[in-house]
């Protein structure tokens, strides 16, 4: 059964530093997502994008935060310069489309990378 | 905005006994609704999910859900819960922006 992947599982930074968090979605799906959950809290939307563009962003998702689809496969969650609260379990998920109205919407989520910043 | 509660942090039951899990939630339009389970270093998978049609929905691992609009609610449930059934789980309501979830009920299991 197709599965949406990430690397690394975790991934340890400096402050400050410029992560690139990797995401491969299943491979016939056009939309693409990214949430973040702190330790302890909810789950939070990040941003979902569609045709190589953002479609939809929230508010945590500031200047710091970029993604990219590089390639045909792999859909990355780039953070320029961490901060402590930036440490958390990232997931990425991918849907066949968009909108939420039906099976095809349906956002399968990775196992996530948990990101720990010193 | 959309917003998703689930009024129980923790939740401590029986093996075998029934589950009842709670979320309410508030949206401006007819909600697609959905619970996620998450294991331990694991990551979300869908339970089942409400779009439209028949208000008691099956989904895996013998789970099935609710939806009541009086009520803004889509409980949870289970008649008979397994020790494998401990977990975090999710309500999330899904809009323009993506999934709204709330903040988790931890279920723990009881010999």
């Amino acid at each position: 059964e197709p599965e949406v992947t990430q690397t690394p599982s975790h991934q340890v930074t400096q402050m400050g530093q410029e992560v690139i968090l990797r995401c491969v979605p299943i491979s016939n799906h056009l939309y693409f997502y990214w949430y973040r959950q702190i330790l302890g809290q909810k789950v939070e939307f990040l941003v979902s994008f569609y045709n190589n563009e953002i479609s939809e962003k929230s508010e945590i998702f500031d200047d710091q935060f970029s993604v990219e689809r590089p390639d045909g496969s792999n859909f990355t969650l780039k953070i320029r310069s961490t901060k402590l609260e930036d440490s958390a379990m990232y997931f990425c998920a991918s849907s066949e489309r968009g909108g939420v109205g039906g099976p095809r919407d349906e956002q399968f989520f990775g196992p996530g990378t948990r990101l720990t910043v010193l | 905005a959309q917003s998703v509660t689930q009024p129980d942090i923790h939740i401590t039951v029986s093996e075998g006994a029934s589950l009842e899990l709670r979320c309410n939630y508030s949206y401006g339009a007819t909600p697609y609704l959905f619970w996620y389970v998450q294991s331990p270093g694991q990551g979300l998978q869908l339970l089942l999910k409400y779009f439209s049609g028949d208000t008691l929905v099956q989904g895996i691992k013998g789970f099935e859900a609710e939806f009541k609009r009086s009520q803004s609610s889509f409980n949870l449930r289970k008649p008979s819960v397994h020790w494998s059934d401990a977990a975090e789980y999710f309500c999330a309501v899904g809009g323009a922006d993506g999934l709204t979830f709330g903040k988790g009920t931890h279920l723990i299991i009881q010999p």
